[in-house]
């Protein structure tokens, strides 16, 4: 069964960092491109960004460029997002997804982890 | 980027009725166009992908249509279970963008 794990999320003060961390399981890890989508309270769903099967090629949301950076461990099976320079409009519950690339869709989703930038 | 425009954004029905929501993109995304349903408080899940290819396991009663920029997901007779919010999704390029979305409830 294919699962993916987030964790990482919290409060953070407007200016600081964060890293998410997701857990995936069940699956060749290696094999799959990986998205971080993202949905603010009451919102809807916000493509954030996605990294290519061997880290190769990243791409990103015009609003987190800059600050956000996507990286992978296959060795580990794990996805990272690093936020930085946080601001209250980031605020969202993260969810790490597995992506078949190449113009395919979303296929599994994790629950997500919940971020709040607020002093 | 290319915008997900979804119409309407909320919609009542009844179970049983046959439904249509319509996505309409900025340019065109040939059929790199994908549907998801979530549910509160759960992750999305994804329905039709590549504008008309059901995903294994999500009921015939869902199907989608459409190429270029404009794009339909149909369900042709509402159960209980299919009242939730539903996004439609562009994979043609980066940013992959959604629709706000179209709450669909129960009249």
């Amino acid at each position: 069964e294919v699962q993916l794990v987030e964790s990482g999320g919290g409060l953070v003060q407007p200016g600081g960092s964060l890293r998410l961390s997701c857990a995936a399981s069940g699956f060749t890890f290696s094999s799959y491109w990986m998205s971080w989508v993202r949905q603010a309270p009451g919102k809807g769903l916000e493509w954030v960004a996605n990294i290519k099967r061997d880290g190769s090629e990243k791409y990103y949301m015009d609003s987190v460029k800059g600050r956000f950076t996507i990286s992978r461990d296959n060795a580990n099976n794990s996805l990272y997002l690093q936020m930085n320079s946080l601001r209250a409009e980031d605020t969202a519950v993260y969810h790490c997804a597995r992506d078949l690339g190449s113009g395919y869709p979303i296929d599994c989703w994790g629950q997500g982890t919940l971020v709040t930038v607020s002093s | 980027d290319i915008q997900m425009t979804q119409s309407p954004s909320s919609l009542s029905a009844s179970v049983g009725d046959r439904v249509t929501i319509t996505c309409r993109a900025s340019q065109s995304i040939n059929s790199y166009l994908n549907w998801y349903q979530q549910k509160p408080g759960k992750a999305p899940k994804l329905l039709i992908y590549v504008a008309s290819s059901l995903q294994s396991g999500v009921p015939s009663r869902f199907s989608g249509s459409g190429s270029g920029i404009d794009f339909t997901l149909s369900i042709s007779s509402l159960q209980p279970e299919d009242f939730a919010t539903y996004y439609c999704q562009q994979s043609y390029s980066t940013p992959h963008t959604f629709g706000q979305g179209t709450k669909l409830e129960i009249k």
